[in-house]
């Protein structure tokens, strides 16, 4: 079983629509990131998370550290949104661990 | 540009040859990362180092090593090559030692024929 589970593994969507990406994992962690990686193969860290809620724009991430869960939302789609998310956890004294990666198309 | 500059962007050799991948932390970052990103096998983390020293090290192949040098630059050095090598190598860096204000640099792809 894989430390890091990530679903849906693919997802299409229209412009304009509300996304959630989810992140489970199984082990203790100092912290979460989610990462994004366009088609061109570039990664950006757009959050870092050990609790709570962030949100940056229309991107929110929420984590529950309790459930081991996390999750990616984007409001109000667009193309550009197009990308591979990947969740990334620290587990305790360890660096990261990635999950396998929600490969999202967003269609105009 | 997110700071970090990774060279070459890209890289074809053939099978038991050796490469050496460069990376250039963002301004002020002590510690760099690198990982490494094939098709069958995700992201994966390979090693650690801070301010010239090793912190940490993951999936490395014992065929690869890294150093970071005085002037805080980072090369990963991959030798014997095999096919299986083939995949993007991602450089990251942050301030400290811990994961925080982490920003990768756009990877070089490697390609061995």
């Amino acid at each position: 079983k894989n430390e890091v589970e990530q679903s849906p593994q693919n997802l299409t969507a229209q412009e304009g629509e509300f996304i959630t990406i989810n992140c489970s994992y199984s082990v203790g962690i100092s912290a979460l990131h989610w990462l994004q990686q366009h088609p061109g193969g570039g990664i950006v860290s757009l959050f870092m998370l050990s609790s709570g809620k962030k949100k940056h724009g229309r991107l929110i991430a929420t984590i529950n550290i309790q459930e081991k869960h996390s999750s990616l939302h984007i409001t109000a789609s667009h193309p550009r949104d197009s990308a591979v998310y990947i969740c990334a956890v620290i587990p305790y004294g360890q660096n990261f661990v990635f999950g396998p990666g929600t490969r999202l198309s967003v269609l105009p | 540009d997110s700071g970090v500059t990774q060279t070459p962007k890209h890289l074809i050799t053939a099978t038991g040859q050796r490469v050496t991948l460069r990376c250039s932390p963002r301004s002020g970052d002590l510690s760099v990362y690198w990982y490494q990103q094939s098709l069958d096998q995700g992201l994966q983390f390979l090693i650690q180092y801070y301010n010239g020293e090793e912190r940490a090290k993951g999936n490395i192949l014992e065929r690869f090593s890294a150093q970071q040098f005085p002037d805080l630059h980072s090369e990963l050095n991959l030798s014997s090559l095999e096919l299986g090598d083939s995949a993007l190598y991602f450089c990251a860096s942050s301030i400290r030692e811990g994961l925080y204000g982490y920003t990768f640099g756009s990877g070089t792809r490697l390609t061995v024929v």
